[in-house]
């Protein structure tokens, strides 16, 4: 069955430091993969996607993710983390069977010390 | 462009009383989602509508959980009877189409507290 793991449930780093956050996923076929970001009481955004192609995908924000087949994984890193990037980040994988859908991580919560 | 809408934003109700939610997509959007998102967790599809035709509702809880979209455009999911578990923000999602290339945006979610 799909499913992805998120293995850290909080993450705090300092602002200006750098980020990785860690996504492994568990699909058969060739992987959709997703990171959206959520802030308090907002929807979920779109930060990046990984389709095919260039295993290192740029997105929003200054955000950026490797995927390593070898390793199940679709890691999130940005170089240097500012205080409006605190929020809870979310891994996807987009799978097919009755339908399209998305299966999400359980999230990492990012806090930024000033 | 406006985005997802959803109201209410927040919900408190007695066990065993009956609730409901209304989405408006973005427009244009022929494809709607609503998830299910309990804390400490990732968010959970309960439906997936295709204009006003259920695409997927596997994991939508028949007995209690109901959705509809009799128009192809916004859409209501009602909990009767509500139980303890219910308690969750409720998502909905829209995106042009079906499939991976469609991006699918999110509202900011009603917070469901079941006493």
């Amino acid at each position: 069955a799909q499913s992805v793991t998120q293995p850290d449930i909080h993450i705090t780093v300092s602002e200006g430091a750098s980020l990785e956050l860690r996504c492994n996923y568990s699909y058969g076929a060739t992987p959709y993969l997703f990171w959206y970001v959520q802030s308090p009481g907002q929807g979920l955004q779109l930060l990046l996607k990984y389709f095919s192609g260039d295993t290192l995908v740029q997105g929003i924000k200054g955000f950026e993710a490797e995927f390593k087949r070898s390793q199940s994984s679709f890691n999130l890193r940005k170089p240097s983390v500012h205080w409006s990037d605190a929020a809870e980040y979310f891994c996807a994988v987009g799978a097919v069977d009755s339908s399209y859908k998305l299966i999400f991580g359980s999230g990492t919560r990012l806090l930024v010390r000033p | 462009e406006a985005g997802v809408a959803q109201s209410p934003r927040y919900k408190i109700i007695e066990k065993r009383q009956s609730v409901a939610f209304w989405c408006n997509p973005i427009s244009g959007h022929a494809t709607l989602y609503w998830y299910q998102q309990i804390l400490g967790q990732g968010p959970k599809l309960l439906i997936q509508f295709q204009n006003n035709g259920v695409v997927d509702d596997s994991q939508l809880p028949k007995d209690r959980f109901s959705a509809e979209r009799l128009k192809g455009v916004d859409s209501t999911l009602k909990i009767q009877p509500a139980k303890l578990e219910d308690s969750a923000v409720y998502l909905c999602a829209s995106s042009p189409g079906t499939g991976v290339f469609n991006e699918q945006f999110f509202g900011p979610g009603t917070r469901l507290t079941v006493l």
